[in-house]
């Protein structure tokens, strides 16, 4: 089945600054979400991106599916967007998502 | 239009005991999927279900069992549960099978 990877594994950021969360993955997807998860385990949506470019506020995705990775962008980082960030991909021969072992972000005022 | 929507929120359980999850979904989705999330890690692929037939299965043993209903709400069943059984249980729903999915808010099960 398909692997899915992210990095970094960590990101420690001062509130104000921009960062990007990577997420590879092992074979061609049918589809493709990001998802934020917060304090208390509820897994949000941000994006579903299995191909393109889509923004919403200040974070934006880009999915290049012929090169197998996906990005995501924060910018202007506030300490709400402290937590941890899950890739997670369905590939074209399965149903489930398989997620990365995830982003945790800490954003510091 | 409500989200999906899980209970209990928490619950403990005894070693060796049954329990039993719920999950209804967002309004006109037909395919739900349960995840078991262990702390620090992502979340595992138990078993999705589709117009009420389990359509895929993880690496879960047969005491993990399942149910879905005519209005496309769901059970997880856990029989003799074990310590290692103790984790988020998420539960997500798509309109259909590959498209955008959206997860409940869990159900934390802590076995002692």
């Amino acid at each position: 089945g398909i692997q899915v990877e992210q990095s970094p594994p960590d990101l420690i950021l001062q509130e104000g600054a921009n960062s990007t969360l990577r997420c590879n993955f092992s074979d061609s997807v049918n589809n493709l979400q990001w998802f934020h998860q917060n304090p208390w385990g509820q897994l949000i949506n941000l994006f579903y991106i299995p191909s393109g470019t889509k923004q919403n506020g200040r974070l934006s995705a880009t999915t290049v599916a012929t090169e197998r990775y996906s990005l995501l962008y924060i910018s202007s980082s506030q300490t709400t967007d402290s937590g941890v960030y899950f890739c997670a991909a369905v590939d074209n021969y399965g149903q489930n998502f398989v997620f990365g072992p995830g982003t945790r972000l800490s954003v510091l005022p | 239009e409500t989200g999906v929507t899980q209970s209990p929120t928490h619950l403990i359980k005894t070693r060796g005991q049954q329990v039993t999850l719920r999950c209804s979904s967002q309004s006109g989705h037909n395919t739900v999927s349960w995840y078991q999330q262990a702390l620090g890690q992502g979340p595992q692929f138990i078993f999705q279900y589709y117009r009420e037939e389990e359509n895929g299965r993880g690496n879960f043993p047969p005491r993990f069992s399942g149910l879905q209903f005519p209005n496309y709400s769901s059970e997880l069943n856990v029989n003799a549960l074990e310590l290692d059984d103790s984790a988020l249980y998420l539960c997500a729903s798509s309109l259909l099978q590959g498209a955008e999915a959206f997860f409940g808010q869990g159900t934390r099960l802590t076995v002692v």
